[in-house]
């Protein structure tokens, strides 16, 4: 398995603009996770999925922010319209269990965001 | 929070020497884990703990657990240059309905060559 996939790694865009970021996961994973890394928060959990199916999205900051799942193998997290604060480093993870008790959650690259 | 808080924030040592960091959490859990990550990349899964386990070896890790001190700690022995990363606890909470991870703000440790 080539690990989770994530596109793009990088995106600068335009305050205003929609960003879309994709996530493949694991095969046979069941647990999709949703990240945000940055210096002044760190990494702060937006949203997690299980079998597709969205379980807690309490961490989404605002209404800007979307998830969805629409099959096991694909997850897009969408902004709409960007705003500069939004810029971070984006990560996917999935996981066999909710709490990774099997082989923990295995991330991907990330997606760096940056909005001017 | 759930969050646990690893501790030094910063931690530079020569090679060769060991690394010790510290995490400690808030409230009861079923597991611990830690992570790696190298500068621009994911996290990287290094080592489970259970909560009824105290001790916990792969490798140059060792992992340690004390839930009467909500605290675990990672020490790598014989470090190398490329063990510089930064490094997270996270510990297990129920949020939503299910269960999930928390991330704890991390140790960068910098092994000099």
């Amino acid at each position: 398995d080539a690990g989770v996939i994530q596109s793009p790694r990088h995106e600068v865009t335009e305050m205003g603009q929609e960003v879309t970021l994709r996530c493949k996961p694991i095969s046979g994973h069941d647990y999709l996770f949703w990240y945000r890394q940055t210096m002044m928060r760190g990494l702060e959990l937006l949203i997690y999925f299980n079998n597709n199916v969205p379980i807690d999205d309490s961490g989404m900051p605002e209404d800007r922010f979307s998830a969805k799942m629409p099959n096991a193998s694909f997850s897009t997290l969408k902004i709409q319209p960007s705003e500069p604060r939004d810029s971070a480093v984006y990560f996917c993870a999935s996981s066999l269990t909710g709490t990774g008790s099997y082989g923990g959650y295995t991330f991907g690259s990330g997606t760096r965001l940056t909005v001017v | 929070s759930q969050q646990g808080e690893e501790d030094p924030q910063a931690l530079s040592i020569q090679e060769g020497e060991n690394a010790t960091m510290n995490c400690s959490y808030k409230t009861s859990i079923n597991n611990l884990q830690w992570y790696r990550q190298n500068s621009g990349r994911g996290l990287v899964h290094l080592i489970l703990i259970r909560s009824n386990e105290r001790e916990k070896h792969s490798g140059r890790l060792r992992v340690t657990l004390d839930t009467s001190k909500k605290s675990s700690s990672l020490l790598i022995t014989a470090s190398r240059a490329a063990d510089t990363a930064s490094y997270f606890c996270a510990t297990d909470g129920r949020s939503g309905g299910g269960n999930q991870f928390y991330f704890g703000t991390g140790t960068s440790l910098t092994v000099i060559p």
